[in-house]
């Protein structure tokens, strides 16, 4: 069985351009949730994605957007990219909705 | 005020000894997750618990749902435990796994 899984692990993008970060769920997993990680804070939701179906998003900006796909493995995509928006991203699976979730290493992005 | 508080922020033990970190919410929950970080980044979800009390190796976690509050103890620390702990919770509310995390507790133990 393998565990959640990131692309890239690291990435440096500049101001205004765009970005596209993947992961692949557990085996057996069909709910992607997507979290922001500012340095030295807690995580933030950004979006959960249930059975490729948006199910719940945070208080992001329309440019944060995402895909699942019938695979289960999902994309967050971040348009425009801004200075703050420099973070690690993590993902999470889960077997369902208000199961455990198990996290993937991340993608930290640096926006210059 | 975060509806998810944790404490203490930071916490320094010498090996061996035990640990407490606690957390405490406002809104209603219908779980609660302890997760791990170590430098670098990678989380380990630790535990889910909706009720009573879990128990994984030197790890345990307890929750009271109508005090609020929820802690994790670690027993006979040892310093490959040093890592952030978070606590996160899943409101009953919203209908959406919308977890909302507290700011960690950053735990160093020393050999």
């Amino acid at each position: 069985e393998t565990g959640v899984t990131q692309s890239p692990t690291h990435l440096i993008k500049t101001r205004g351009q765009q970005v596209t970060l993947r992961c692949s769920s557990q085996s057996g997993h069909n709910t992607v949730s997507w979290y922001q990680q500012a340095l030295g804070q807690g995580p933030q939701f950004i979006f959960q994605y249930y059975r490729e179906e948006e199910n719940g998003r945070g208080n992001f900006p329309p440019r944060f957007s995402g895909l699942q796909f019938p695979n289960y493995s999902s994309e967050l995509n971040v348009n425009a990219l801004e200075l703050d928006d420099s973070a690690l991203y993590l993902c999470a699976s889960s077997s369902g909705l208000n199961h455990r979730q198990f996290f993937g290493p991340g993608t930290r992005l640096t926006v210059l | 005020k975060n509806e998810v508080e944790q404490s203490p922020q930071n916490l320094t033990a010498q090996e061996g000894e035990f640990i407490t970190i606690n957390c405490s919410y406002s809104v209603g929950i219908s779980a609660l997750h302890w997760l791990q970080q170590h430098p670098g980044g990678g989380i380990v979800s630790l535990f889910m618990l909706s009720s009573g009390k879990k128990k994984h190796g030197r790890l345990i976690a307890t929750i009271n749902i109508q005090e609020k509050h929820s802690s994790l103890h670690i027993t006979a620390s040892h310093p490959r435990d040093s890592a952030v702990y978070i606590c996160a919770a899943l409101p009953s509310q919203g209908g959406s796994e919308k977890l909302v995390f507290g700011k960690g507790t950053k735990l160093t133990v020393n050999p």
